[in-house]
């Protein structure tokens, strides 16, 4: 089962930012936040992922929280082409188990 | 160049048959994986090999069966077909160190079972 939550849907202007909320209450300490999109039906795409500290990439940034029960990915300003379902995993690398388990995502629509 | 390359894109057959999907990364990855996403979109991941071993075998029906002839290759055969195994096939690659493990995918292969 998905260890994450995350709303099914979300819209957002074009050229504004998009925040995307994930819920991940029963992370341990040494499990990671990782997100990808999806983007129409292609193979998803990695974004970003950490730890404890806020992570920023030239796609995205993620903020997770003190207490890391929770974490937002931030488009800082979407586009159309930013149009996909976005899943946040949370992850740990067990000796001989490299799985991610994919929850059902967030479906993003930028509206011009 | 493509990083995680599948093919064919598409496949079309019949129930019964037995058909084949291969999967080639140009990353250098000790990591492969083949995940199944079926018609709800929903994702998930089906096998997983280590430097040509199988180390992720979910509870997949045994007329699917993965080979990695070398770990720049994994291949997916699946043996009489099934209405059910009609869905997108997805390929990855990665690299585990430490925490990280990004993982790359391929474009799929969508199977339709008629």
């Amino acid at each position: 089962d998905a260890k994450t939550t995350q709303p099914p849907s979300m819209d957002c202007a074009e050229g504004r930012a998009a925040n995307l909320p994930c819920n991940h209450s029963t992370i341990s300490g040494n499990e990671y936040v990782y997100w990808y999109r999806q983007i129409h039906s292609q193979g998803p795409q990695y974004i970003i992922h950490g730890l404890k500290n806020n992570e920023t990439n030239e796609m995205a940034s993620l903020i997770i929280t003190e207490d890391r029960k929770s974490s937002t990915l931030i488009l800082p300003h979407a586009t159309l082409r930013d149009t996909a379902v976005y899943y946040c995993i949370v992850f740990h690398v067990y000796p001989g188990t490299y799985k991610y388990i994919f929850g059902t995502g967030t479906r993003l629509k930028v509206l011009a | 160049d493509t990083a995680v390359s599948q093919t064919p894109k598409y496949l079309v057959t019949q129930m019964g048959n037995d058909k084949s999907i291969k999967c080639e990364q140009n990353l250098g990855h000790d990591t492969m994986y083949w995940y199944k996403q079926d018609s709800k979109k929903f994702l998930k991941i089906m096998f997983s090999y280590n430097n040509k071993e199988l180390i992720i075998n979910e509870t997949v029906p045994n007329r699917f069966s993965p080979k990695s002839p070398d770990k720049a290759h994994l291949n997916l055969h699946i043996n009489s077909l099934e209405l059910g195994d009609s869905a997108v096939y997805f390929c990855a690659s990665s690299q585990v160190s430490g925490g990280g493990n990004i993982q790359y995918f391929g474009a799929g292969t969508r199977l339709s079972v008629l």
